[in-house]
This record gives C-alpha cells, structure tokens and sequence, in this order.
C-alpha cells in the first residue's frame, strides 16, 4: 500500500528557534498533502493544503507566516515552525492522497517547545 | 459545509464485550465518502474503512462491522469481541466528491479493560 514517512517524529526545541518537518511519500507521487494539527485529546484541525509547486493554502487562523509550507517536489512537503513558542507545542501529522489507496498519513510528530 | 459528530467522547468496556462507536454527519452533498480511522497511543493513524454515499450495504471485516444508513446520516462502527489491543482513539471522517478536504469528528476514545 502507499506509505507517507514523516520526519521526526519527536522533536524538542527552545522558544524562538525553527524546527522543520518532513512528509515524503515513498512509493507514489503526491501532488496534494494536507498538514493537521492535533492537541492532546483532541481531533485533527486541518492547517493547510500543500500544492506541489505552488503556495499552500491556510486555514482560515493558521498564520502562514508561522507555518512555512514548502512541497518542492512530489514526492515532498515540509512544515516548518519558524520561532515557535511553547504554544506551538502539539502532534503535527501530514497526509497525502494516492489513486489507489486515498488518504495515507504520517506517522506525525510530536513537538515540544521549551 | 460539511459536519461529522461522535457524540461519545470515552467509551470503556470489558474486554470481549461488544461495543458499537456512534458517527452521524452533516453534508449538502448527495456524493460523498465516509471513513473510520484508528488512532493508537503511538499517534499514528490507521485507515480502516472508506465507504461511498451509494453504497449502503453493511461491511464486516473480521471483529469489525460498519451500519451505513443514510436515513439517519449515520455511519455507526462496532467492534465484536473486544480485545485490549482495541483501545485507541477512533475518528469517523467525511469528505465531499471533489473536495479533497477531510472533515473529522472530534474521536471516541475507547478503554477496553482486560
């Protein structure tokens, strides 16, 4: 079946630095992928769709210019979380979808900022 | 717009016990697609069912059963038999034919106690 590997999957990073995440899909070409949030005991928010070569599109909320989106490739889509504050701490999981298999997710990451 | 609601927020129940996680939704679209997905401790997300608005026939798979109705606008999963290995955190989606947007519900989370 289709795989999406997510990268890292745990990440701890003081208050004011970057952290970037990465969603590849191994074995298909994503040319859309979706990045959600996720706080503990609650659902997933959906932040943004990732176009593949072009700018991603924002949830209405989610500050684009907190949450850079790059999908270079199609087989690639980064979340970074550029000078993230302790607020910004929360379960980051990207999805992708294929012909054959719909929506795949990533493993996620986990985020702390201290 | 579309809307997904589990109105049961924790479930807990004895190991082989049956247990039935309740999903109803809200679209204005007559083509849409509804899934269930497991969310485990470790965070990941495991697809488990994809069901299209034209298809009401019931699904079993396994311990695994789903009763689409679309009088109801229910979509309700019951697990036969549980087992400990069955407690995780389990989302019911919708989304609308054309609209790659996932909508989630806000999870059952479910104890199976041994």
């Amino acid at each position: 079946g289709a795989v999406v590997s997510q990268h890292p999957s745990r990440v701890i990073c003081k208050s004011g630095t970057s952290v970037k995440i990465e969603c590849r899909s191994l074995d298909f070409q994503a040319t859309t992928m979706f990045w959600y949030r996720q706080f503990p005991k609650q659902s997933l928010m959906l932040m943004a769709t990732s176009n593949e070569g072009s700018k991603a599109t924002y949830e209405q909320g989610v500050e684009k210019d907190k949450f850079l989106i790059n999908h270079a490739s199609l087989t690639l889509s980064t979340l970074t979380v550029t000078s993230a504050h302790p607020e910004d701490s929360s379960f980051y999981i990207c999805s992708a979808i294929s012909a054959n298999y719909g929506y795949t997710f990533g493993s996620g990451t986990r985020l702390t900022v201290v | 717009a579309q809307k997904v609601t589990q109105a049961q927020t924790e479930i807990s129940v004895v190991e082989k016990e049956d247990v039935t996680l309740d999903c109803v939704y809200e679209t204005r679209d007559t083509t849409y697609y509804l899934f269930w997905y497991k969310q485990p401790p470790s965070g990941e997300l495991v697809f488990l069912i994809r069901r299209n608005s034209f298809d009401e026939q019931n699904e079993i798979s396994g311990r695994y059963s789903w009763n689409f109705q679309k009088s109801t606008s229910s979509f309700n999963f019951t697990i036969t038999a549980s087992q400990v290995v069955d407690s995780a955190v389990y989302f019911c989606a919708l989304v609308n034919f054309g609209n790659e947007k996932l909508t989630f519900g806000t999870g059952t989370r479910l104890t199976i106690i041994p």
